[in-house]
C-alpha cells in the first residue's frame, strides 16, 4: 500500500526541540521531493519545508527559517523535521506530503500532533 | 495573510451548484502557475483534488471542476452532496517567495 505514516510528535516544552520522522512505503520514495504541511487547532493549511530528491534544494517558510531543519534517508525511506526552538505557536498536526513531478502534493501522511506547553 | 484569498465560508442545499473563489495576484495565479484545490473532512488528512487548475485525479467525481480567469481561479461543484462538506483549500506558486507553494487560507463548505 502506497503510504506517508509521520511519527515523533508529543508535548514539549517552549524552548525544546523535537524531531519528527515520516517513513514512506509502497513507492520509491527516492524519485520523489517531499513537504511539510502543518495545521494549528481550527486553523488551515501552512506549508513549512520542501526538500527535493536529492536533497540539493530545500525551502523554508519564513515562520520556520532558521528553526526548523528538513532532511531525508533514501536508504530509510524516511523524512525528517528537526524543530528548534518551538514556542506554542507551533503547536499543530504536522504532515508529510509527497510531491508528485508536477508539482503538486499527490499523498498526505495520517499526520502527528505536535503540542507545545508549559 | 495568506497570499490566496478564499472566503471563511460557503453554503448550498444538496443538488445544487456552489463555487469557491481563490483570489491570487499578478505573483501567482496572475503569472500562469497551476491551481490546485485540496480536500479536507474534519479529523482527517487533506486530499487532492484537482491539480493543473482543472485535472481531477482518479476517483475523484466529475462533479468537482477548476477554473481559472486572470488573478482567480475557482472551483465548482454541481449537484452538491451530503459528503461534500468539508473545508477546501486553493494552492499555487508565488515568484515572490522562496517557496515551494502557498494555500488559501481555506474554505468550509457547510450542506444545508
Amino acid at each position: 500500500e502506497v503510504q506517508l505514516m509521520e511519527s515523533g510528535g508529543g508535548l514539549v516544552q517552549p524552548g525544546e526541540s523535537l524531531r519528527l520522522s515520516c517513513a514512506a512505503s509502497g513507492f520509491t520514495f527516492s524519485s520523489y521531493s517531499m513537504n511539510w504541511v502543518r495545521q494549528a487547532p481550527g486553523k488551515g493549511l501552512e506549508w513549512l519545508s520542501y526538500i527535493s530528491t536529492n536533497s540539493a534544494t530545500i525551502y523554508y517558510a519564513d515562520s520556520v527559517r532558521g528553526r526548523f531543519t528538513i532532511s531525508r534517508d533514501s536508504a530509510k525511506n524516511s523524512l525528517y523535521l528537526l524543530m528548534s526552538s518551538l514556542t506554542d505557536e507551533d503547536s499543530a498536526i504536522y504532515y508529510c506530503a509527497r510531491v508528485s513531478a508536477g508539482g503538486h502534493i499527490d499523498l498526505w501522511g495520517q499526520g502527528t500532533l505536535v503540542a507545545v506547553s508549559s | 495573510q495568506p497570499v490566496l484569498t478564499q472566503p471563511p465560508s460557503v453554503s448550498g442545499a444538496p443538488g445544487q451548484r456552489i463555487t469557491i473563489p481563490c483570489t491570487g495576484s499578478s505573483s501567482n495565479i496572475g503569472a500562469g502557475y497551476d491551481v490546485r484545490w485540496y480536500q479536507q473532512h474534519p479529523g482527517t488528512a487533506p486530499k487532492l483534488l484537482i491539480f493543473g487548475t482543472n485535472n481531477r485525479p482518479s476517483g475523484v467525481p466529475d462533479r468537482f471542476s477548476g477554473s481559472k480567469s486572470g488573478t482567480s481561479a475557482s472551483l465548482a461543484i454541481n449537484g452538491l452532496q451530503a459528503e461534500d462538506e468539508a473545508d477546501y483549500y486553493c494552492q499555487s506558486y508565488d515568484n515572490t517567495l522562496n517557496a515551494w507553494g502557498i494555500f488559501g487560507g481555506g474554505t468550509k463548505l457547510t450542506v444545508l
